[in-house]
């Protein structure tokens, strides 16, 4: 049973570029969420995709966008990019209609930004 | 706007002791509530869910509580390993029609020294 897998595993950027992180959920789920998790803080909600649409968002700015193909991977893009933004971005996956709601997640992406 | 928080940040206890961690949120209109373990660096383990309607839940040595009208929530480590030192955190779930979210407290990091 393939768990969340989450690429690449770290990931070194430059002010001012944009960066895409790429999320495959696990088996049979349907749904995907991204949080962003600073250094020594617990993880922020950044959006959830399902059905291919964005269907609930955190207090990011417009910088972040994502999507969510129809095999249900999903991927996040950061614009212009800010030192701050370094951190481990998570995704994690659930089944809508498993009545538990129960979020899986990947092993994360680090990304740093100089 | 809810908030978890976790007290005490951080604690260190000797190999057999029994641990006891925290977790406190201000709105009691939770859908369910997870307890995860970080290892440093990598993504997050779920041990144990709770559903709203529950009052604990036990796996093997873990066992949690949770006392949604006083908006609390404890997990139990029985007789501690040094392999159980990680940081742990808990979340809080609310569904809403357009999805679940996950807020998170900002953790617990624990030593168990041999």
């Amino acid at each position: 049973d393939a768990g969340v897998t989450q690429s690449p595993t770290h990931l070194i950027k430059t002010r001012g570029q944009q960066v895409t992180l790429r999320c495959s959920p696990k088996s049979g789920h349907d749904t995907v969420s991204w949080y962003q998790q600073a250094l020594g803080q617990g993880p922020q909600f950044i959006f959830q995709y399902y059905e291919e649409e964005e269907r609930q968002r955190g207090n990011f700015p417009d910088r972040f966008s994502g999507h969510q193909f129809p095999n249900y991977s999903s991927e996040l893009n950061v614009n212009a990019l800010l030192l701050g933004d370094s951190a481990l971005y998570l995704c994690a996956s659930n089944l809508v209609w498993q009545g538990t709601y129960e979020q899986y997640f990947g092993p994360g992406t680090r990304l740093t930004v100089t | 706007k809810q908030e978890v928080t976790q007290i005490p940040a951080a604690l260190s206890v000797p190999e057999g002791e029994n641990l006891v961690l925290n977790c406190s949120f201000t709105d009691s209109a939770i859908y369910n509530l997870q307890w995860f373990r970080q290892d440093p660096g990598k993504g997050l383990t779920s041990l144990l869910l709770i559903q709203s309607s529950q009052r604990e839940q036990t796996s093997g040595r873990l066992n949690a509580s949770l006392d949604k009208s006083s908006g609390r929530s404890t997990l139990y480590i029985a007789a501690s390993q040094p392999g159980d030192s990680a940081t742990y955190l808990c979340a809080v779930s609310v569904v809403k029609a357009a999805g679940n979210k996950l807020t998170f407290g900002g953790g617990t990091r624990v030593l168990v020294k041999p």
